[in-house]
């Protein structure tokens, strides 16, 4: 079926440190992945976005790689400060063209 | 520019009410979404709308009703509510559906069932 799985659940690092977040997926068919971040009360906003026939993505200190093969995309944050703390969504899109959401992970960034 | 709005912020009802949660968004977008939200869950689809005219269920319809007003308009009511649907509900919408297409998210209703 369709699924989208994220790891970890939580995160913890140290002020300027990497953080890598993992998500695998279901549909060798899902063509677009993008990420977003939800800090505490608020939306949900897209922070990057890859598509299937790309790599890899950057922006500035983010930056999302993709695995056709293996059937899973990653988002880097290099230099994390402690904005960078909230909660990040990997999401794929599948043969019905909806999204599906992994459940998150919670990085704190340590100061 | 106000992106997706979303109301109300807050409510709560008890168990049997009903409501009808909004969400207007001034962008011409085609598609529009409700998604809620729960702790460890992440956010599941509930309705959805491809385009003016059309709504499909994702996949967590049950309990819910939803009716796509015109291209800016989508709503979500809940005919009789139930403590199991006390959640964040976030309406969304896109240019198109799915496909290559970024998601922009209203900013939440909190309701709580009693």
């Amino acid at each position: 079926g369709e699924n989208v799985e994220q790891h970890p659940s939580t995160l913890s690092v140290q002020e300027g440190d990497s953080a890598v977040i993992k998500c695998t997926y279901s549909d060798s068919a899902s063509n677009y992945f993008p990420w977003y971040k939800q800090e505490l009360g608020k939306r949900p906003q897209l922070i990057i976005d890859i598509r299937s026939n790309v790599g890899e993505k950057k922006d500035q200190r983010i930056a999302v790689t993709l695995n056709k093969t293996a059937k899973h995309f990653s988002l880097h944050i290099t230099e994390t400060q402690p904005e960078d703390s909230a909660v990040y969504f990997c999401a794929a899109t599948f043969a019905t063209y909806k999204y599906i959401f992994g459940t998150g992970t919670r990085l704190k960034v340590l100061a | 520019n106000a992106g997706v709005t979303q109301t109300p912020k807050f409510q709560v009802l008890k168990t049997g009410q009903s409501m009808t949660l909004q969400c207007a968004q001034d962008m011409n977008h085609n598609s529009m979404y409700w998604y809620r939200q729960d702790p460890g869950m992440g956010l599941r689809l509930i309705y959805y709308s491809a385009s003016e005219g059309t709504t499909d269920k994702g996949e967590v319809p049950n309990g819910y009703n939803v009716s796509r007003l015109n291209k800016r308009e989508f709503s979500l009511r809940l005919e009789s509510a139930a403590p199991s649907q006390t959640s964040v509900y976030f309406c969304a919408s896109s240019e198109a559906l799915g496909q290559g297409s970024g998601y922009t998210f209203g900013s939440g209703t909190r309701l709580t069932v009693v």
